[in-house]
């Protein structure tokens, strides 16, 4: 069964580094989300994408996080200048079609820890 | 505000039946989604209501009551590979919003 995939699945970072987050979502998908985790709470809605735009997005996506399909398999998340709080599990989902009904996709994600 | 509440934690016993219920406030609603979480794994979707009633898949079943603002996961038949985190999540008018969760323990 085709599978969400994330590099790496551990990023350990100083803080105010830049750092890149790699997910290849499944090959038929069309819309492509991240999420964070903070350690043992919920799942947080960050972004969609889909036609090469952002179609959605939270509060907690400002303008230190980017998102970009540079080519036609990857998908990356971007923080520019990492903080402390910015540490947590960061997954990313896709789907065929951009509807309630249609289930997301997870990758396994990638942790990331901010020194 | 937009929130979801589920509870925090269930306990049950292998073999029984377990309801997790949730109730949700949100700016528009497109669906309520149902997903798995084991520990350290990826949320997987378990199921979708987007209309009132029951959906039924295998030992899972969901119910969404709009007029309420009101759905709930039925597991039946539990075994111990249920134990997990389950999260209610709703689409709003722009954005997907998930609830804390609800830790499923399963005694013997």
């Amino acid at each position: 069964e085709p599978e969400v995939t994330q590099t790496p699945s551990h990023q350990v970072t100083q803080m105010g580094q830049e750092v890149i987050l790699r997910c290849v979502p499944i090959s038929n998908h069309l819309y492509f989300y991240w999420y964070r985790q903070i350690l043992g709470q919920k799942v947080e809605f960050l972004v969609s994408f889909y036609n090469n735009e952002i179609s959605e997005k939270s509060e907690i996506f400002d303008d230190q996080f980017s998102v970009e399909r540079p080519d036609g398999s990857n998908f990356t998340l971007k923080i520019r200048s990492t903080k402390l709080e910015d540490s947590a599990m960061y997954f990313c989902a896709s789907s065929g079609f951009d509807q309630s009904n249609q289930p997301q996709h997870f990758g396994d994600g990638t942790r990331l820890s901010i020194l | 505000g937009q929130s979801l509440e589920q509870p925090s934690e269930v306990t049950a016993v292998e073999g029984a039946i377990v309801q997790i219920n949730c109730t949700y406030q949100t700016s528009g609603f497109y669906g309520l989604s149902w997903y798995q979480q084991h520990d350290g794994g990826a949320p997987t979707f378990l199921s979708y209501n987007g209309l009132d009633g029951l959906e039924e898949t295998g030992r899972f079943s969901s119910f969404l009551s709009r007029s309420d603002s009101y759905g709930y996961l039925l597991l039946q038949e539990l075994q111990m590979k249920d134990s997990a985190s389950y999260f209610c999540a709703v689409r709003g008018d722009d954005k997907i919003i998930f609830g804390k969760g609800t830790r499923l323990h399963i005694l013997p």
